[in-house]
């Protein structure tokens, strides 16, 4: 079975500041490891994934995340915020047994807060 | 090209009663995923299908069922609801199953009184 923790519920943060939510995860076997990001009534968007290969991936606005399979953790930062950032961010596993789907363990969720 | 889409985007039911949620993935993709997000929680896998069978069932009753159609899209029902079952009903699609990555809809919320 596999779990997934995100420590912080809540992160306020003031405009132009960085930023890093922390995420660790549980699990038997190898996994993929996903981002989403929920705006306010809205459904969840991916904002970026490891599947392989180099251990930091980047979104396209300014996010980064690093894989650390001792840790077995892969936090999500972001050197700079913006107001627009405001919104709920899930930490989401699945495991690499391609017989078992692609079934995504979220995280409780992230709330960040953006002030200015 | 269209993402996920879902209907309806609001459902109020009462106690017992049975609710229908619709599912169309985008255009490729074969695989449908249903999860349950309670309110102030991370989603929870309830089914996933691939080439209109069932790959993967989460942990919930069996007053919850889905299918997947020729075209694959897909139905989630819930019978007998209860005042638990209130939540936001999210919808993704894939490829297929194993690696590929899932997209979401909006989500279809329900509210049970």
């Amino acid at each position: 079975a596999q779990s997934v923790t995100q420590l912080d519920s809540q992160v306020p943060v003031f405009e132009e500041a960085p930023v890093e939510l922390r995420c660790n995860y549980s699990s038997s076997v190898s996994v993929y490891l996903f981002w989403y990001v929920q705006y306010p009534n809205q459904g969840l968007q991916l904002l970026l994934k490891y599947l392989s290969g180099s251990t930091l991936v980047e979104s396209i606005n300014g996010f980064e995340a690093e894989f650390n399979k001792s840790q077995t953790s892969f936090h999500l930062r972001k050197p700079s915020v913006h107001i627009s950032d405001t919104a709920e961010y899930f930490c989401a596993v699945s495991d690499l047994i391609k017989a078992a789907g692609n079934k995504l363990t979220f995280g409780g969720g992230t709330r960040v807060l953006v002030k200015p | 090209d269209a993402g996920v889409t879902q209907s309806p985007t609001h459902l109020i039911k009462t106690r017992g009663q049975h609710v229908t949620l619709r599912c169309s993935p985008i255009s490729g993709h074969k695989s449908v995923s249903w999860y349950q997000q309670v309110l102030g929680q991370g989603p929870q896998f309830i089914f996933q299908y691939y080439e209109k069978e069932e790959r993967g069932r989460g942990n919930f009753p069996d007053r919850f069922s889905a299918r997947q159609f020729p075209n694959y899209s897909s139905e989630l029902n819930v019978n007998a609801l209860l005042l638990g079952d209130s939540a936001l009903y999210l919808c993704a699609s894939s490829r297929k199953t194993g690696q590929e990555t899932q997209y979401f809809g909006p989500g279809t919320r329900l509210l049970v009184l």
